[in-house]
């Protein structure tokens, strides 16, 4: 069955450096791959999508790639802010759109 | 745009009685809309899907009996837990989903549910 793995430890840097997050999935081949963040006690907020045709994909100081050889998509926050602290999930679509998400990787920048 | 909401965001009750769980699309109309549940620091598991004006589809382990889905228009669906025990105790998400963007689900704001 598919399987996705984040690093459940917490990611601890400091203002202004780059956070890089990383989601692997096992026993699939996705069409596309999500980010969400969530925040305590609340539902996941959309982040971004990329397909597997794209290699990387930005929004403002968000970035996503998609190795579909490595099964591995890194989520990157530079200049990063104590406001992104959150849980950061990934998310592999499965028979016709449903969601499967990874645990999550939570965030804390300090300033 | 795309807004999605719940009622309530909190809900205590006893063992043994029902709670429904309001899920809106403000600002669209959801053909699909997917209930999750989220126990603390651990993935969001989808319960089922349901769409408008058929019955949901539950995933393998979730008991239709005991959760109860209604989609009834395309802007509300309900999730009744039906005698609920405090190991039903958790963070309920729903999300929807529009016909033309078959790839992006909006989430709402969750309800919390502890059964005493």
């Amino acid at each position: 069955s598919q399987k996705i793995e984040q690093n459940s430890e917490a990611l601890n840097i400091q203002e202004g450096k780059t956070a890089t997050l990383t989601c692997n999935y096992t026993n699939y081949s996705p069409a596309y791959l999500q980010w969400y963040r969530q925040d305590p006690g609340r539902g996941p907020v959309f982040l971004l999508l990329i397909r597997e045709n794209e290699k990387e994909k930005r929004k403002e100081r968000l970035k996503v790639t998609f190795d579909t050889t490595l099964k591995q998509s890194l989520f990157h926050i530079t200049a990063s802010q104590p406001a992104d602290s959150a849980t950061y999930l990934c998310a592999l679509p499965y028979n016709t759109d449903k969601l499967i998400f990874g645990t999550g990787t939570r965030l804390q920048v300090f300033p | 745009g795309a807004v999605v909401s719940q009622h309530p965001s909190w809900v205590i009750c006893k063992s043994g009685t029902s709670v429904k769980i309001e899920c809106r699309s403000l600002d669209f109309q959801a053909t699909t809309m997917f209930w999750y549940r989220q126990f603390p620091k651990q993935s969001l598991m989808l319960m089922a899907t349901s769409n408008e004006g058929s019955k949901a589809t539950y995933e393998q382990g979730v008991e239709k009996d005991k959760f109860l889905i209604n989609h009834a228009s395309l802007t509300l669906s309900t999730l009744t837990v039906t005698s609920a025990h405090p190991e039903d105790s958790s963070f309920y998400i729903c999300s929807a989903r529009q016909l033309s963007s078959r790839d992006t689900q909006y989430f709402g704001p969750g309800t919390r549910l502890t059964v005493l």
